[in-house]
């Protein structure tokens, strides 16, 4: 059975300085891998997904996030945190043939600090 | 990507009653999804629900405590019956849109606290 791991369940950065939030999977075949953001009392929004091709993925806010199949790995970064960055970062994989039924892991929630 | 509507948004319950959950998607969708997040929890895959069949559920969910319904390809319900304070989670749902355009969205969920 898939799964998805993200180790770091707090992080704290100061605005302007660089992030990178973990994520592991494991997954028997090429995955489909997400990033979504919680913002507090809000809905799930999609920042990026990776189903196939270029391995170094783009996505809306200015997050990017690089598959690594030999690490399997999908971490995402960004250059420059916002303070409205602070929220709840869920990274997902896609089951085999419906890749929309997703695992998701147990979540990062990042503070942002001015 | 499709637009969905959830309601209620939110709602407080008393132990031992049911609430049903409405999720409206703005264009027909072949899947749709329900999610659980329990407080601090990470989201959990409910059931998925095809138009015309019955839901397909995860382990530890049980249809009798979740029943779903997907009349057609815009819409479903899902009904938490015989509510506990266990049950205070958000609900959301997720629809799958057509082949080739792999958009995941999701509902803005019902907050639901059964007291």
């Amino acid at each position: 059975a898939q799964s998805v791991t993200q180790p770091d369940i707090h992080i704290t950065v100061s605005e302007g300085a660089s992030l990178e939030l973990r994520c592991n999977y494991s997954y028997g075949a090429t995955p489909y891998l997400f990033w979504y953001v919680q913002s507090p009392g809000q809905g799930l929004q999609l920042l990026l997904k990776y189903f196939s091709g270029d391995t170094l993925v783009q996505g809306i806010k200015g997050f990017e996030a690089e598959f690594k199949r030999s690490q399997s790995s999908f971490n995402l970064r960004k250059p420059s945190v916002h303070w409205s960055d602070a929220a709840e970062y869920f990274c997902a994989v896609g089951h085999a043939g419906t890749a929309s039924k997703l695992t998701f892991g147990t979540g990062t929630r990042l503070q942002v600090t001015l | 990507s499709a637009v969905i509507s959830q309601k209620p948004s939110r709602d407080i319950c008393q132990r031992g009653t049911s609430l049903t959950i409405q999720c409206q998607v703005d264009s027909q969708v072949t899947m749709m999804f329900w999610y659980r997040q329990q407080p601090g929890q990470s989201l959990t895959l409910i059931a998925t629900a095809n138009q015309g069949s019955e839901a397909t559920y995860e382990s530890g969910f049980v249809i009798d405590k979740f029943p779903i319904s997907r009349p057609n390809l815009t819409f479903s319900t899902l009904t938490v019956s015989n509510m506990s304070p266990e049950d205070s989670s958000i609900y959301l749902c997720s629809v799958d849109l057509a082949k080739g355009s792999y958009g995941y969205t999701f509902g803005s969920g019902t907050r639901l606290t059964v007291v």
